[in-house]
């Protein structure tokens, strides 16, 4: 199983519509990233959470990791054709040092 | 300022071959990671160096070999290609070694092994 689950694995929206997108992990999250891929292009970098309860905003984007730091959500607020693309979530979750583990990806089709 | 930069963008190459990746980092960036992304899956953690010491290695074989240079560019080495190989390389650098900083990638090496 992954070490990180990221649901749903696929989502298509109209334009206007809000969304959300979860990682969970069993483990602690030490430090908890979330990036934007284009199909086979490299990763764009979205926000970095690493306190409990933290949250950020860009945009239209806002990310949350919970208090327990086990399970982060990414909502988009009135999406748009632009926001379309493979979301990952990557997390320190302390197994080998330098190393960041990704969920296996949530493709998002925004239709207008 | 670049961003992350890798060579070559795209590579064909047959079973048993060795193949041979480059990147620069960002200007200033110390620290540099590979990852493999194979097709409908999330990124692969491979490699970490900082100021060109081996930090940080995933579950890959010893046909993956990597080195940083003294200006922190790095290069990935992988011998005798099997077709399982074939994915999407990416290099990301941060400014420094742990999870305080964010790993910006470059746009990947395209590998085939046919």
């Amino acid at each position: 199983s992954q070490e990180l689950e990221q649901s749903p694995q696929s989502l298509i929206v109209q334009e206007g519509k809000n969304l959300t997108i979860n990682c969970t992990s069993s483990k602690t999250l030490y430090g908890l990233y979330w990036y934007k891929q284009k199909y086979g292009e490299g990763l764009i970098f979205l926000m970095m959470l690493q306190k409990g309860g933290e949250e950020k905003s860009h945009e239209k984007i806002t990310a949350k990791l919970d208090e327990k730091k086990q399970q982060s959500s990414l909502h988009i607020t009135a999406s748009q054709p632009s926001h379309a693309g493979i979301y990952l979530c990557g997390a320190d979750i302390g197994t080998s040092y330098g190393k960041l583990t990704f969920g296996q990806g949530t493709i998002l089709t925004v239709h207008p | 300022d670049a961003g992350v930069t890798q060579s070559p963008t795209h590579l064909i190459k047959t079973r048993g071959q060795h193949v041979t990746l480059r990147c620069s980092p960002i200007s200033g960036h110390k620290s540099v990671s590979w990852y493999q992304q194979v097709l409908g899956q999330g990124p692969q953690f491979i490699f970490q160096y900082y100021e060109k010491e081996e930090r940080g290695r995933g579950n890959f074989p010893d046909r993956f070999s990597a080195r940083q240079f003294p200006n922190y560019s790095s290069e990935l080495n992988v011998n005798a290609l099997l077709l399982g190989d074939s994915a999407l390389y990416l290099c990301a650098s941060s400014s420094i070694a742990n999870y305080n900083s964010p790993l910006h990638f470059g746009n990947g090496t395209r590998l085939t092994v046919t």
